[in-house]
Parts: C-alpha cells; sequence; structure tokens
C-alpha cells in the first residue's frame, strides 16, 4: 500500500535557530494532512493541519507547506525552543473500506540544544 | 490535556493473563480509535468504533479484542498475549468519522508483555 515517510530520524537544532521537518507522501489521492508532536511518556499532540486546497497554513510558530506537485509536507518552527524537542509525525488521511483513517509516518526526532 | 484519558499508564503482565485498557473522552467524540505503537515503527491503526459501531479492525489478532458501550468509552480486552504486543497502546477520538477532522490522543498504555 501507498505509506508516508519522513526523510530524516533525527534533527538537532541550536535553541532561537528555526527548524524545518520534511515528509513526503505517496498516495495523491490524500486531502487532507496533519502533523503531530509526541513528548517522551505522552501520546501524539496535535499541531497543525492543512488541506489540499491550501498550499501553506500558519499557527503559532508554526508553519506548514504543502507541494502537492511533489507530494512533499513540511513543518517549519520558527525560534525553536527546548521544550520543542520531541519526535514530530506527519498523518495522511486516507480512504479506507469503511471510510478514512490516519496513516501515519515513522517520525522524526528533534533535539534541541542550547 | 487533550480531553481523553487512558488507564492504567502502565501495565506489565504473563501470557497467561487476562487484563483490559481503558479509554475515555470528554470531547462529545462520536469515533474513538485504538493505535499500537511499536519502538522504530509508525503507528498501526488496530480498531475504528464510530457510534459506538466498529467500522475498521486492521486485522487484529482475535487475542485483542474491543468493546464500545458508549460513545465515550472504549475498552481493550487483552488475553494470552505474546511478548511481540509489548508496546504503547493509544486510544484516540475525533468529533466524526470523516476525511478532514483531527483525532485527539490519548497518553497511551504502556504494555509489558512477559
Amino acid at each position: 500500500g501507498e505509506s508516508v515517510g519522513l526523510h530524516l530520524p533525527t534533527l538537532s537544532v541550536q535553541e532561537g535557530d528555526n527548524s524545518i521537518i520534511n515528509c513526503a507522501y505517496s498516495n495523491s489521492a490524500s486531502d487532507y494532512f496533519i502533523w503531530y508532536k509526541q513528548e517522551s511518556g505522552k501520546g501524539p499532540q496535535f499541531i497543525i493541519d492543512i488541506r489540499s486546497n491550501m498550499d501553506k497554513r500558519q499557527g503559532q510558530r508554526v508553519t506548514v507547506l504543502l507541494n502537492k506537485t511533489v507530494k512533499h509536507l513540511s513543518l517549519q518552527i520558527a525560534a525553536t525552543q527546548p521544550g520543542d524537542s520531541a519526535v514530530y509525525f506527519c498523518a495522511e488521511n486516507i480512504r479506507t473500506d469503511s471510510g478514512y483513517a490516519l496513516n501515519f509516518g515513522k517520525g522524526t526526532s528533534l533535539l534541541v540544544t542550547p | 490535556e487533550t480531553g481523553v484519558t487512558q488507564t492504567p499508564r502502565h501495565l506489565v503482565m504473563g501470557m497467561t493473563n487476562k487484563k483490559s485498557l481503558k479509554c475515555e473522552q470528554h470531547l462529545g467524540h462520536n469515533a474513538m480509535y485504538w493505535y499500537k505503537q511499536s519502538a522504530k515503527k509508525p503507528l498501526e491503526l488496530m480498531f475504528v468504533y464510530n457510534f459506538k459501531e466498529q467500522t475498521e479492525n486492521n486485522s487484529v489478532p482475535s487475542r485483542f479484542s474491543p468493546e464500545c458501550p458508549n460513545s465515550s468509552h472504549l475498552f481493550l480486552h487483552l488475553h494470552t498475549l505474546q511478548p511481540e504486543d509489548s508496546a504503547l497502546y493509544l486510544c484516540a477520538s475525533s468529533r466524526k468519522l470523516a476525511g478532514e477532522d483531527t483525532q485527539y490522543f490519548g497518553p497511551g498504555t504502556r504494555l509489558t508483555v512477559l
């Protein structure tokens, strides 16, 4: 089946720098994408989502970019802080026999150093 | 907090034991999900319930038995598990089972099968 994947398993950035986490998807029919953040010992936490009729969406210090031509999704975190250290997952919404389901990538571990 | 709670947070059981995981959502959502998260693997969808009806069973072994008595509660009954079933079991809920609806996760139950 088609799947979502991440380019880099780990990313180390200095506090105050901007972070970019990338995600490639292969299901051209996917029309909804979500970024989740998972801290140690916690469940995934919703960060931001984007629909396929948009190219960019901004939240508080985060921006998601969607390039449907190359099936690429990215999460940009501005002025990265130590509290941003976590594993970040992208997920695409895919059709199943009974409805919809989220297909998750493996995750990128973001480490923010002082 | 996301409004989705799970108990217990940690569980150690032998292969002959029977135990149950509980999930409760306080968000008024109608769809609930069980996921398995193993080390170095993407989140795996196990079961989906919509308005208390099971709509998805993602080829999960019968030693995992879900139960959804109402839209707010979801259980996962475990019996004769194997060591490879050790993982983080995550519950999630969404307002509806649709293509563009965010899923909110609980903190998970860390299960260890001896």
